[in-house]
């Protein structure tokens, strides 16, 4: 199985900022990696594929960039409704998922 | 409006049964694989069961393999996750999602909101 581990797991930034999430596959994944929103009491939301190709009606403000084991998941300029649990899925063999980066006001 | 509803989830013993349901609409149900993510209570996602467009093929993660059986009817736009002999770690909220098919493996584009599934005696 592969291990997807998630860094860190509660980042606090300020509206406005930029916040870095990290991932990280514990065997290269290539670029089969995607990106999921989850706020408080809803379902994820796809915001990243492919590593880097951001889903239908997602801002441009999310980028998503790496390959291999390493990733990353880029918000700038962080809105209100960007704070929330993002978590990273692998689907280069089955499919795993991280624990999830809590993103905070700080 | 693309959308999956979910329903079935409840309070069963360990041991026990339970059939989730997932409507689907909106889209060609047909054409999609779909698939069962579930997230435990305070914890992350994991992804629990995926089956083809016409059934041809399933796959499961090995901790339900042999005790879960997902099924669908292309005609109704339904899902199924038919889950037996039900353990207390298999407590978790069981979302219906939507595969998006890529090169390698399936993203998961389109969620529905959840049912929540209780093993506890």
């Amino acid at each position: 199985e592969i291990v997807m581990t998630q860094s860190p797991a509660t980042l606090s930034v300020s509206p406005g900022d930029r916040a870095t999430l990290s991932c990280r596959a514990s065997q290269s994944v290539g670029s089969s990696l995607a990106w999921y929103q989850q706020r408080p009491g809803q379902a994820p939301r796809l915001l990243i594929y492919g590593a880097s190709t951001r889903a239908t009606t997602i801002p441009a403000r999310f980028s998503g960039s790496g390959s291999g084991t390493e990733f990353t998941l880029t918000i700038s300029s962080l809105q209100s409704e960007d704070f929330a649990v993002y978590s990273c899925q692998q689907y280069y063999h089955s499919s795993t998922f991280g624990q999830g980066t809590k993103l905070e006001i700080k | 409006e693309v959308q999956l509803v979910e329903s079935g989830g409840g309070l069963v013993q360990p041991g026990g049964s339970l059939r989730l349901s997932c409507g689907a609409s909106g889209f060609s149900f047909r054409d999609y694989w779909m698939n069962w993510v579930r997230q435990a209570p305070g914890k992350g996602l994991e992804w629990v069961a995926s089956i083809q467009q016409d059934e041809s093929q399933e796959f499961y993660v090995d901790s339900v393999k042999g005790r879960f059986t997902t099924s669908r009817d292309n005609a109704k736009n339904s899902l199924y996750l038919q889950m037996n002999s039900l353990r207390v770690e298999d407590t978790a909220v069981y979302y219906c999602a939507r595969g998006y098919y890529l090169i390698r493996g399936l993203a998961f584009d389109i969620w529905g909101q959840g049912t929540m599934v209780t093993v506890s005696s």
